[in-house]
């Protein structure tokens, strides 16, 4: 089985300022990356996913993630923030070798101050 | 093209009660999840279906259960209903069924169980 790890439930940071939003992992076989933006009362959007190749992956909005195998981490970061990447984000990872079984983290709550 | 839509937005039961819950997948996706975010948690994977067959399903109990179209479009279907149950319910689609594909979320829809 695998989980994951949100380090952080609410980060405010003001606008233009970088922010690194942490997100470990566990699993015992191969996993893919994912992660997922929600903005309030709507569905998940895909902002970025790992699943092989490059341990840099570039997203949209600005946001990368830096896949780290030895440290079962995969931190999103965005070099400047603005009001409108207020939102919730979590990280999710799946097991390679199965079905879609996608497990979430608990979620980050990302506020820009102006 | 529309994306993954899904019916009702709203829906307000009472215990015991039982609810269908209706998602049609964005045109070509083959590939249905369901998931149940409680306020305040990440989503938790309940149901895969692929081509009408399920492919996987998470901790929940049997008063949960989901069904496939030939169109492609799925019903969740809960029972017997808890106040536990108040939850959005997310749909999400993809192409195929493997773990490391896209899925393309719905807006959810919201249930409140009194």
């Amino acid at each position: 089985a695998q989980s994951v790890t949100q380090l952080d439930s609410q980060v405010p940071v003001f606008e233009e300022a970088p922010v690194e939003l942490r997100c470990n992992y566990s699993s015992s076989v191969s996993v893919y990356l994912f992660w997922y933006v929600q903005y309030p009362n709507q569905g998940l959007q895909l902002l970025l996913k790992y699943l092989s190749g490059s341990t840099l992956v570039k997203g949209i909005n600005g946001f990368e993630a830096e896949f780290n195998k030895s440290q079962t981490s995969f931190h999103l970061r965005k070099p400047s923030v603005h009001i409108s990447d207020t939102a919730e984000y979590f990280c999710a990872v799946t097991a390679s070798g199965g079905y879609q079984k996608v497990t979430f983290g608990i979620g980050t709550k990302l506020q820009v101050i102006p | 093209d529309a994306g993954v839509t899904q019916s009702p937005t709203h829906l307000i039961k009472t215990r015991g009660q039982h609810v269908t819950l209706r998602c049609s997948p964005i045109s070509g996706h083959k590939s249905v999840s369901w998931y149940q975010q409680v306020l305040g948690q990440g989503p938790q994977f309940i149901f895969q279906y692929y081509e009408k067959e399920e492919r996987g399903r998470g901790n929940f109990p049997d008063r949960f259960s989901a069904r496939q179209f030939p169109n492609y479009s799925s019903e969740l279907n809960v029972n017997a209903l808890l106040l536990g149950d108040s939850a959005l319910y997310l749909c999400a689609s993809s192409l195929g069924p493997t773990e490391g594909e896209t899925q393309y979320f719905g807006p959810g829809t919201r249930l409140l169980v009194l």
